[in-house]
């Protein structure tokens, strides 16, 4: 079963503006990991958020998170037609295992 | 470091034959996971392995399906027999088996079953 689940499935936007995507989770974690995925490749790991961490920024992204709600946001400021993925949410309880969420299809058009 | 291998990268096979995927991790690290993509059921774990003993193969979803662990830079997924609903991309990804860190992702084989 997924875990996290993302919110919305899918999003379109115009190149400069933000893109926002939240996902659920509904049990405790020990972190919350973004991974972004093009058509027909591998995921890529994006940043990681530890569970008394509230937020972070690596470069464009800015994740938040709120355990109390158990819910993540990813904020992708400026997109560029490049940014045109899909995103997933991962949720590591105890042990090594990620559990996926159902992904958000995210188009910047030019 | 080349990353996360996978062959063949496309496989395109009759139902009932036997098909294995196979997956190279990424030096050092000691955390093996083979996950299916598909539309309808997105991303799922099947199993994984630390230090190349399996841990958790709750996913893996009938005895058609096996994977195995040789050594620490080798491992094989092994459907037999194969089915049509077995049509997916499968991934390998690896990671360093801290409870901090992220899973590196192969580049996937695509595997068609008709």
């Amino acid at each position: 079963s997924q875990q996290g689940e993302e919110d919305p499935q899918a999003l379109s936007i115009q190149e400069g503006e933000n893109a926002t995507m939240n996902c659920s989770y509904k049990t405790s974690i020990n972190n919350l990991q973004w991974y972004r995925q093009n058509s027909g490749r591998g995921l890529v790991h994006l940043i990681l958020i530890r569970s008394n961490e509230r937020e972070k920024h690596s470069g464009r992204l800015r994740v938040t998170l709120d355990t109390s709600k158990k819910s993540s946001s990813l904020l992708i400021t400026a997109s560029r037609a490049a940014d045109t993925a899909s995103y997933f949410c991962a949720t590591k309880a105890a042990g090594n295992k990620l559990t996926f969420g159902g992904g958000t299809r995210v188009l910047v058009k030019p | 470091d080349a990353g996360v291998i996978q062959s063949p990268r496309h496989e395109v096979t009759e139902m009932g034959q036997e098909v294995t995927l196979r997956c190279k991790p990424i030096s050092g690290h000691n955390s093996l996971f083979w996950y299916r993509q598909t539309m309808m059921r997105g991303l799922e774990l099947l199993i994984y392995f630390n230090n190349n003993v399996p841990i958790d193969d709750s996913g893996m979803p009938e005895d058609r399906f096996s994977a195995k662990m040789p050594n620490a830079s080798f491992s094989t997924l092994k459907i037999q027999p194969s089915e049509p609903r077995d049509s997916a991309v499968y991934f390998c990804a690896s990671s360093s088996g801290t409870v901090v860190d992220e899973q590196y992702f192969g580049p996937g084989t695509r595997l068609t079953v008709t």
